[in-house]
């Protein structure tokens, strides 16, 4: 799988769009990026994932490059329920997730 | 919907003790997966399981044993516990992932273990 670079922090006004990159410049034409994130002590939370084109649910918007070698998580108005850990995972159609360390996000009022 | 079900939520043990954690899930996945956080690290897998009656080993297998007798369930056991597995374990489950789509994993709410 390929590796992921995140920020280790990022601070975000509450009610603002919290943008979150990540880097996967090794990444291989089949592997896919997802976003997770865990909220203190509670088990992780899939959040989105994409392929090439850019995605969007009703939690956030993956944008990724045409060229694939990066991303970016959008959460379009952050909450201080958004307070999390936000993982960047690229991985082909196989079993394992790999969680780096993510980018502990903190929103502020 | 339960989703993902843990059992015990939090256990302490002594040295040499044994026992096994529960993962159940009720949205009929495939796959299932035992991971183990450490403070301040990512998840790292133990074992998974890609149906009824299999099972494989993950990146630290060590020290753990799984069965999977049933779809829904999928057992974690420590037959002597070590300092060394105090740890938050989570389960989690999936649908299969052969190549025909991409689905996430989705994860229980953990199992805090102390081994003293």
């Amino acid at each position: 799988d390929a590796k992921t670079t995140q920020p280790t922090s990022m601070d975000c006004a509450e009610g603002r769009a919290a943008n979150l990159p990540c880097n996967h410049s090794t990444i291989s034409g089949n592997e896919y990026v997802y976003w997770y994130r865990q909220i203190h002590s509670q088990g992780p939370q899939y959040i989105i994932h994409g392929l090439k084109n850019n995605e969007t649910n009703e939690m956030a918007s993956l944008i990724i490059t045409e060229d694939r070698k990066s991303s970016t998580l959008i959460l379009p108005h952050a909450t201080l329920r958004d307070t999390a850990v936000y993982y960047c995972i690229v991985r082909a159609a196989d079993y394992k997730l790999s969680f780096g360390a993510g980018t502990t996000v903190t929103v502020r009022a | 919907n339960a989703g993902v079900t843990q059992t015990p939520k939090f256990r302490v043990l002594k040295t040499g003790q044994s026992m096994t954690l529960l993962c159940a899930q009720d949205m009929n996945h495939e796959y299932m997966y035992w991971y183990r956080q450490d403070p301040g690290m990512g998840l790292r897998l133990i074992h998974y399981s890609v149906g009824e009656g299999t099972t494989a080993k993950g990146e630290v297998p060590d020290g753990y044993n799984v069965s999977r007798l049933k779809k829904q369930n999928f057992l974690l056991g420590l037959e002597s516990a070590a300092p060394s597995q105090t740890s938050v374990y989570f389960c989690a489950s999936s649908y299969d992932p052969r190549g025909l789509s991409n689905q996430p994993q989705h994860f229980g709410d953990g199992t805090r273990l102390s081994i003293l």
